[in-house]
């Protein structure tokens, strides 16, 4: 079956370490997205990509890398200079067709604690 | 500014009815669109319906319609016949562009939603 998946389930990251998010996708989707979910909060972007080697930052990208080095994948790390990790972070993906309509698949999530 | 708001943060319904999850938008792009997505415990979020500004006809997917009304600005879910497995949460967003022409998707806070028996 198509669809996106997430590693690990549950990530605890210490004081000063960098710690990375996995998400694999075999819906041979162009887009791909990162989110992060906070309690009462809606989705906030963090990054995309529209094609391989090629990134952009979105609305709260500051403590975060990425990299899409194959179509498949999109890795985020959460680095020690963001100061506030802890919270839901899901990964998506869409085709790109160009009329706005594209629905976003998303894996199952990844919940990020501080020790 | 662009802004969603989903003005219930908890709803309950009986098993077999019909409910209404409220979704307001506030936009000055004339081409927009609207989602509705549903997160069950598990996380992850699955897309339901979609509904264009352009759209002449109110979308529908199978017990899921939206009832779009664009003068009042708003996009709200109904369920039919609801059933347990539709407990979960519920999230409206929009799709915009912004000054620079970049496409953008803004959501709302959510509803939750419980069914019971």
């Amino acid at each position: 079956d198509g669809g996106i998946t997430q590693s690990p389930k549950y990530l605890f990251r210490k004081e000063g370490q960098n710690v990375t998010l996995s998400c694999e996708q075999n819906l041979n989707h162009d887009a791909m997205y990162w989110y992060r979910q906070d309690p009462g909060q809606g989705l906030r972007l963090i990054y995309y990509s529209q094609i391989v080697n090629d990134f952009q930052k979105g609305d709260i990208a500051e403590g975060y890398s990425v990299s899409r080095e194959k179509k498949e994948s999109f890795p985020l790390t959460v680095t020690s200079a963001q100061k506030n990790p802890t919270a839901f972070y899901l990964c998506a993906s869409s085709i790109l067709r160009g009329k706005g309509d594209e629905k976003l698949f998303f894996g199952s999530g990844t919940q990020l604690s501080v020790l | 500014a662009q802004k969603i708001t989903q003005t219930q943060p908890g709803m309950f319904v009986q098993e077999k009815e019909a409910v209404t999850l409220d979704c307001t938008y506030d936009t000055s792009d004339p081409s927009y669109g609207l989602f509705w997505y549903k997160q069950p415990s598990s996380g992850e979020m699955i897309f339901l319906i979609y509904q264009g500004s352009y759209d002449q006809q109110n979308a529908t997917e199978g017990r899921y319609s939206l009832n779009f009304q664009k003068a009042r600005k708003s996009a709200n879910l109904v369920i039919s016949a609801s059933q347990l497995g539709d407990s979960a949460m519920y999230f409206c967003a929009m799709r915009y562009y912004n000054a620079g022409n970049n496409r953008k998707l803004i959501w709302g806070l959510g509803t939750s939603l419980a069914v019971n028996p």
